[in-house]
């Protein structure tokens, strides 16, 4: 089946560690998307990516890093430089069919905790 | 303004209840629009998208005001399994995407 995968479903940081999230796709979307989720609240978009190999920042990106190596990998780490990581990440893609954008799937989400 | 502005709730209401929830969006250029459902702890899922004639999914009806800028949800004869947390959803000219902060919805027996 087609879908959108995220990796770890839950992850614990150290004050001062860097952490990867992983983000798959196997539908053949160009688009993918990191968001940010805090509790009781809208989607705030982090990065995204386009096309393979290039990436545009969103509303929230200082404090993390993407790459886009492959169309099926979108990588989101989140720096020591973010200094209040806590929260639901959330990755996305569209598709392009007939001119228009698909809508979005989302991966199940990572749940990023700092101790 | 926030962009696109949601009334959080929660809206809490009989089964069998209908409600509607609103959701006014500040860029007048957006193009698209669409209702997501996102359950507790779990990924936004798409509902359904709002056209400008207005659009029915069984008891769910999406209609669009551009000259008002807000779009609305109707739920007819509310079920358990609606409760969840309702996204607005609204694409620029850009194809970006803009979320709402979501109305929670919890329907009681």
């Amino acid at each position: 089946d087609g879908g959108i995968t995220q990796s770890p479903k839950y992850l614990f940081r150290k004050e001062g560690q860097n952490v990867t999230l992983s983000c798959e796709q196997n539908l053949n979307h160009d688009a993918m998307y990191w968001y940010r989720q805090d509790p009781g609240q809208g989607l705030r978009l982090i990065y995204y990516s386009q096309i393979v190999n290039d990436f545009q920042k969103g509303d929230i990106a200082e404090g993390y890093s993407v790459s886009r190596e492959k169309k099926e990998s979108f990588p989101l780490t989140v720096t020591s430089a973010q200094k209040n990581p806590t929260a639901f990440y959330l990755c996305a893609s569209r598709g392009w069919e007939r001119g228009l954008y698909t809508e979005a799937f989302f991966g199940q989400g990572t749940r990023l905790t700092v101790v | 303004r926030k962009e696109v502005e949601q009334d959080p709730g929660p809206f809490n209401v009989p089964e069998g209840a209908t409600v509607a929830f609103n959701c006014t969006y500040s860029n007048s250029a957006s193009q698209s629009f669409f209702w997501y459902r996102q359950d507790c702890r779990k990924e936004p899922k798409l509902l359904m998208s709002v056209y400008s004639s207005g659009n029915e999914d069984g008891r769910f009806t999406a209609q669009l005001n551009r000259a008002s800028q807000y779009i609305s949800l109707l739920i007819r004869d509310s079920k358990l399994s609606d409760s969840a947390t309702y996204l607005c959803v609204v694409e620029d000219a850009g194809n970006m995407l803009t979320f709402g902060g979501g109305t929670r919805l919890m329907v009681k027996p």
